[in-house]
């Protein structure tokens, strides 16, 4: 089955206490990236990552690393997290083909809490 | 200002009725995309589209690429459809930028 999957789906943790948000995708996808979610704003993304090796800032990078070693895998770090990192993370992937649209495919999310 | 807007925001119908969900945006795309976000959180694409209409069960997508509008139609609502319906939009490159959502309840 074409999945997204992420770990883990919640998260309570502590300020300064450095922690992987995991992001596995089987379908071979050239494209992923993260987004957070908070009440009255949105998706907005964070990193992205157009294939293995190639990553860069969304609209909200800080706090934040990410790497693409596999062209399945796309972690998210948060070396030193916040309180206002508290939100709910979706990662993402799509096919990149020229030229768009391409269809967005969603991990379930999770749930971060930072206190 | 967000450079989607859904309306509305917060919708509440009786099942049966037919729904309607509202998309603008400010300048040209390439696409636009309308997401269903289910109660216990998971992002669903339902439609991607770059003109006229499709159609999917009960769900029906528009664009007007010259008005910058796009509408979500669901007929002979249910209560299962019941969720956030999130609108987004695909310039000439991978991102996405999406509008706050317009959250539906279905009452049976």
């Amino acid at each position: 089955e074409a999945q997204v999957t992420q770990n883990p789906r919640y998260l309570i943790t502590v300020t300064g206490k450095k922690l992987t948000v995991t992001c596995s995708q089987n379908m071979n996808h050239e494209y992923m990236s993260w987004y957070r979610q908070d009440p009255g704003l949105g998706l907005r993304q964070i990193y992205y990552s157009m294939n293995v090796e190639v990553t860069d800032k969304g609209d909200v990078p800080e706090g934040y690393k990410v790497s693409r070693k596999e062209k399945r895998n796309f972690p998210l770090i948060l070396e030193s997290p916040s309180p206002n990192q508290t939100s709910l993370y979706f990662c993402a992937s799509s096919l990149f083909p020229n030229p768009p649209p391409y269809e967005q495919y969603f991990g379930p999310g999770t749930r971060l809490t930072v206190t | 200002k967000n450079e989607v807007e859904q309306s509305p925001q917060n919708l509440t119908a009786q099942e049966g009725e037919f729904i309607t969900i509202n998309c603008s945006y400010s300048v040209g795309i390439s696409a636009l995309h309308w997401l269903q976000q289910h109660p216990g959180g998971g992002i669903v694409s339902l439609f991607m589209l770059s003109s006229g209409k499709k159609k999917h069960g009960r769900l029906i997508a528009t664009i007007n690429i010259q008005e910058k509008h796009s509408s979500l139609h669901i007929t002979a609502s249910h209560p299962r459809d019941s969720a956030v319906y999130i609108c987004a939009v695909q310039y000439n490159t991978d991102k996405l930028i999406f509008g706050t959502g317009t959250r539906l309840q279905v009452f049976p």
